[in-house]
């Protein structure tokens, strides 16, 4: 079974400095990661996907993620955070095989950026 | 602007009574899913439709019901039988594509006393 988790329920990080969220996940085969943004009472945001190639993955708003397959990893970063990233962030994966296949979302890491 | 449109925002309805939530899409996209948020246990799964008229479960379908008669609608029955549906509700579509990105509308919150 495939699984996703997000260790930090919370991340605190002062505006200006660097920001990382961590995510791990298990599946059989190659994985398709995804993350995504809520802001509060609002539906989920796509921010940037990896599927293959490059291990350092470019999205909206400045953030970026990096791929690593030896820990099973997908941290989201940042270098630069700021207020207006504060929300809610979810990882999510799903198998990289061909027909419907089942996405699985991590329990979501709020970020707070203190001014 | 081509996006999702869950209906009504908040909702509220006395036990025992089935109420459907409403999601309208005009991305033109063939899957669409509903999904349920509580508070630190992320989105799970409750249908997911790949393409007009079919359905399937996904990982808590017990007490709810859908339909996909058109392919820019797909609304979601919380029947009585559901026995914590108090939530905040998302639906979601994509172009079914097995790399692409789901599209949420802004949710439905209900709240059953």
């Amino acid at each position: 079974a495939q699984s996703v988790a997000q260790p930090e329920d919370q991340v605190n990080v002062a505006e200006g400095n660097p920001l990382t969220v961590k995510c791990t996940y298990s599946v059989s085969g190659n994985p398709y990661l995804f993350w995504y943004v809520q802001y509060p009472n609002r539906g989920l945001q796509f921010l940037l996907k990896y599927i293959t190639g490059d291990n350092l993955v470019k999205g909206s708003y400045g953030f970026e993620a990096e791929f690593n397959k030896s820990q099973t990893s997908f941290h989201l970063k940042k270098p630069s955070a700021l207020v207006s990233d504060s929300a809610l962030y979810f990882c999510a994966v799903r198998p990289g095989r061909y027909g419907y296949q089942k996405v699985t979302f991590g329990t979501g890491t709020k970020l707070q950026v203190i001014p | 602007d081509g996006g999702i449109t869950q209906s009504p925002k908040y909702l509220f309805r006395k036990e025992g009574q089935n109420v459907t939530l409403s999601c309208e899409q005009n991305l033109n996209h063939d899957a669409m899913y509903w999904y349920r948020q509580d508070p630190g246990q992320g989105l799970r799964l409750i249908y997911y439709s790949q393409i007009v008229n079919d359905f399937q479960k996904g990982d808590i379908a017990e007490g709810y019901s859908v339909s996909r008669e058109k392919k820019e609608s797909f609304p979601l029955t919380v029947t009585s039988a559901q026995k914590n549906p108090t939530a905040f509700y998302l639906c979601a579509s994509s172009t079914g594509g097995h790399n692409s990105p789901l599209h949420f509308g802004n949710g439905t919150r209900l709240t059953v006393t």
